[in-house]
């Protein structure tokens, strides 16, 4: 059974700061890998969708990387900015799964 | 706008009272999908469906229908709501379920059942 590991649960940066946020998992026979946005109580934005094949994808100021042999990701977030505050979610599309498994989260807040 | 559209997004109700929470895709996805998030338990999968009156159970389907009569929507139905159903819920749609599409989720339903 897949399992999605987000560390660390909470994150608090000052602004400017280049960060990482961490996702493991425990198969690695997957599709994909997405990572998602939600801020408190509304609903998930898809940031980086990394196919298995693939090893990174940038979106502007995000990197996300992807080692499938390891079962790890990082979501690179470079000059943090508060707007950033926000719940950081990853998902897996396991092969064969109609489903995507999700970590915990990484509750990111960016000080001023 | 490519959307996923949810309604109600705020929903309170009592015990054992039907409600229905709409869910339509404006994208020609086969695929939709939905999901309950509630602290510590994080988001688990209720109903999916392939295609058009084609669906099946996800982790958490008790106490939860749906239907799929057209593609681009994905009502889902408690028949008898109770209090262990107060939850945020979200549904989703994708390309192509079966493979590397990503998922396009709605803005989510908060439902409170007293």
């Amino acid at each position: 059974k897949q399992e999605v590991t987000q560390i660390p649960a909470a994150l608090s940066v000052p602004e400017g700061e280049n960060l990482v946020l961490n996702c493991s998992f425990t198969d690695s026979a997957i599709y994909n890998l997405q990572w998602f946005r939600q801020d408190p109580g509304k609903g998930l934005t898809s940031l980086l969708l990394i196919q298995s094949s693939q090893r990174e994808q940038t979106s502007g100021r995000l990197n996300a990387s992807l080692d499938k042999s390891s079962g790890r990701s990082t979501l690179y977030i470079a000059a943090s900015q508060p707007g950033d505050s926000a719940t950081y979610l990853c998902a897996v599309k396991d092969q064969g799964a109609q489903k995507l498994v999700f970590g915990q989260g990484t509750r990111l807040t960016i000080n001023p | 706008e490519a959307q996923v559209t949810q309604n109600p997004r705020y929903l309170i109700t009592v015990t054992g009272k039907k409600l229905t929470v709409t869910c339509s895709q404006n994208m020609n996805h086969e695929y939709m999908s939905w999901y309950r998030q509630d602290p510590g338990l994080g988001l688990r999968q209720i109903y999916y469906s392939m295609n058009v009156e084609v669906t099946d159970k996800g982790d958490v389907p008790e106490g939860y229908k749906v239907s799929r009569k057209e593609k681009r929507n994905f009502p889902l139905i408690l028949e008898s709501p109770s209090p262990n159903q107060t939850s945020l819920y979200f549904c989703a749609s994708s390309l192509q379920g079966a493979f590397g599409s990503g998922y396009t989720f709605g803005s989510g339903t908060r439902l409170t059942v007293v």
